[in-house]
């Protein structure tokens, strides 16, 4: 596609349930990234895939989050037994071979855990 | 660990006048990224400086690097409304973990 897109857009969800959040990189991407951000906060890095590499997920905040990538292409992050402190704008960057492009965001999926 | 810094991290423009944002960032990299963000909206490429010495401007706004000082500028010549944003900085060192600042909250008051 043209753009980064993420889905759900917004999601709300109990305290305790399963997430899965998607993102579909631009075509031929390779670099896909999480990002997660808190209200009024920074952007914390979660966990990063390069073409056919082991990702870097040193940014995992628990072992109840964890991502996939398959085929390279649409990745998705699962968050296990949420809890309210995993409200947050979830955001996913990805970028092509050539790194004197910026990083192409997606538009977030915004999860509130009640 | 890198770490990235802004300052300032709010910033109250005055129409017309020129400002700076500065970012530093502790460890060795030569490609940082700029970024803004409206509220509610996901983050918006700005400019792309890939070496020492990189400057590139776009209407009023212009972003430099020195890689040797590890700091890149973010300037704003006679600020408007629709500048009023959030800025990020960001660096890429070489275990690619892309690395944000907090970000710089831009408003412009007439």
């Amino acid at each position: 596609g043209a753009g980064v897109s993420q889905s759900p857009s917004n999601k709300v969800t109990e305290k305790g349930k399963d997430v899965e959040l998607r993102c579909d990189p631009i075509s031929g991407h390779t670099a896909l990234y999480w990002y997660r951000q808190s209200l009024g906060q920074g952007l914390e890095f979660l966990i990063y895939f390069q073409g056919n590499s082991a990702p870097d997920k040193s940014g995992l905040p628990s072992d109840r989050f964890s991502a996939e990538r398959t085929g390279g292409s649409v990745s998705t992050l699962t968050i296990q037994r949420t809890q309210q402190e995993d409200s947050a704008v979830y955001l996913c960057a990805t970028q092509g071979q050539a790194s004197n492009y910026g990083y192409t965001f997606g538009s977030g999926t915004r999860l509130t855990v009640v | 660990e890198l770490k990235v810094e802004q300052n300032p991290l709010f910033l109250s423009m005055q129409e017309g006048k020129n400002y700076t944002i500065y970012c530093n960032y502790s460890t060795t990299s030569d490609r940082l990224y700029w970024y803004r963000q409206d509220p509610g909206k996901s983050l918006e490429s700005l400019f792309v400086l890939l070496s020492n010495g990189a400057v590139k401007q776009e209407g009023r706004l212009m972003a430099s690097l020195d890689t040797k000082a590890r700091l890149s500028t973010l300037h704003i010549t006679a600020a408007v409304h629709d500048l009023s944003a959030t800025y990020f900085c960001a660096v890429l060192p070489n275990d690619y973990k892309l690395s944000f600042g907090a970000g710089t909250t831009v408003t412009v008051r007439a």
